[in-house]
C-alpha cells in the first residue's frame, strides 16, 4: 500500500532563517505530487507541483521553492523565512489516470 | 476568486441533529471530491462523485453532485461528535492532465455531545 511521510511536523523558526521540509511517498512509482499551504485551517493553496524529478511547476510567486531529487521525494525550501510564510504546509501525491489527491499529515511552521 | 464556494462556513450543531453543507461554483467540473480534515492532520477522501446528478451514500453520509456537475451537497444525518472536523470540497477541471483539484474554503463542522 502506497503511504506518504512529512518531516518535521513542526517547526519554530526566526524571520531570515532557511527552511527545508520533506515529502516522501512509498509503495508507488512516478506519482504526482503537490505542496499545499493551508492558513488558518482553511482552505488549500497550491504552491507546486512536480510530474517527475527534476520537474517543478510553481503555482504563486513567492519566497519559496520546491525540488524533487528523486522520483518518490518532495522538498520544499526558502533560504530566508518571512513572517507571512507562517502556515500548515501539506504534501500529497496523485497516481497516474487519477484526480485523487492522498495527503501527508502535514508540517506546521511558526516563522516568529 | 475563489472557484469553489462553501457554505456555511461554520456550523455548530448538537449530536443527533441534521446538516447539509454546500459547494457552489460556476464553472463545470468532471469530478468532485469530498474530504475531512481533523486538527493537525492532512485532508482524508471522502468521496468522489463524477457523474451529474450522482448520488453517493457512506453510511449517515449523502453526498449528491449537481445535475450540471456544477456544485455538490454533503448531507450529514443525526450528526456524531466524531463528525466534527473541517469539511473540504475540491473540483477537478475538465481535460486537466496534471491533477489540478480546486479547493473551497472549508465548512467547520462541530458537533457538541
Amino acid at each position: 500500500s502506497q503511504t506518504i511521510h512529512q518531516w518535521p511536523a513542526t517547526l519554530v523558526q526566526p524571520v531570515g532563517s532557511p527552511l527545508s521540509l520533506e515529502c516522501t511517498v512509498e509503495g508507488t512509482s512516478n506519482p504526482n505530487l503537490y505542496w499545499y499551504r493551508q492558513a488558518a485551517g482553511r482552505g488549500l493553496q497550491l504552491l507546486f507541483y512536480s510530474v517527475g524529478i527534476g520537474q517543478i511547476s510553481s503555482e504563486v510567486p513567492q519566497n519559496l521553492s520546491a525540488s524533487r531529487p528523486q522520483d518518490r521525494q518532495f522538498i520544499l525550501s526558502s533560504k530566508k523565512l518571512l513572517l507571512s510564510d507562517s502556515g500548515f504546509y501539506l504534501c500529497a501525491w496523485r497516481g497516474a489516470g487519477a484526480n485523487v489527491l492522498t495527503f501527508g499529515a502535514g508540517s506546521r511552521l511558526t516563522v516568529l | 476568486t475563489q472557484l469553489l464556494e462553501q457554505s456555511p462556513q461554520f456550523l455548530s450543531i448538537q449530536e443527533g441533529e441534521n446538516l447539509t453543507v454546500y459547494c457552489n461554483s460556476s464553472s463545470v467540473f468532471s469530478s468532485l471530491q469530498w474530504y475531512r480534515q481533523e486538527p493537525g492532520e492532512g485532508p482524508v477522501l471522502l468521496v468522489t462523485v463524477v457523474t451529474g446528478g450522482e448520488v453517493k451514500k457512506l453510511k449517515r453520509l449523502t453526498f449528491q453532485f449537481g445535475d450540471a456537475r456544477k456544485d455538490s451537497s454533503l448531507h450529514i444525518t443525526a450528526a456524531q461528535t466524531g463528525d466534527t472536523g473541517l469539511y473540504l470540497c475540491a473540483g477537478a477541471s475538465r481535460g486537466s492532465t496534471l491533477g489540478r483539484l480546486y479547493f473551497g474554503r472549508g465548512t467547520q463542522l462541530t458537533v457538541w455531545p
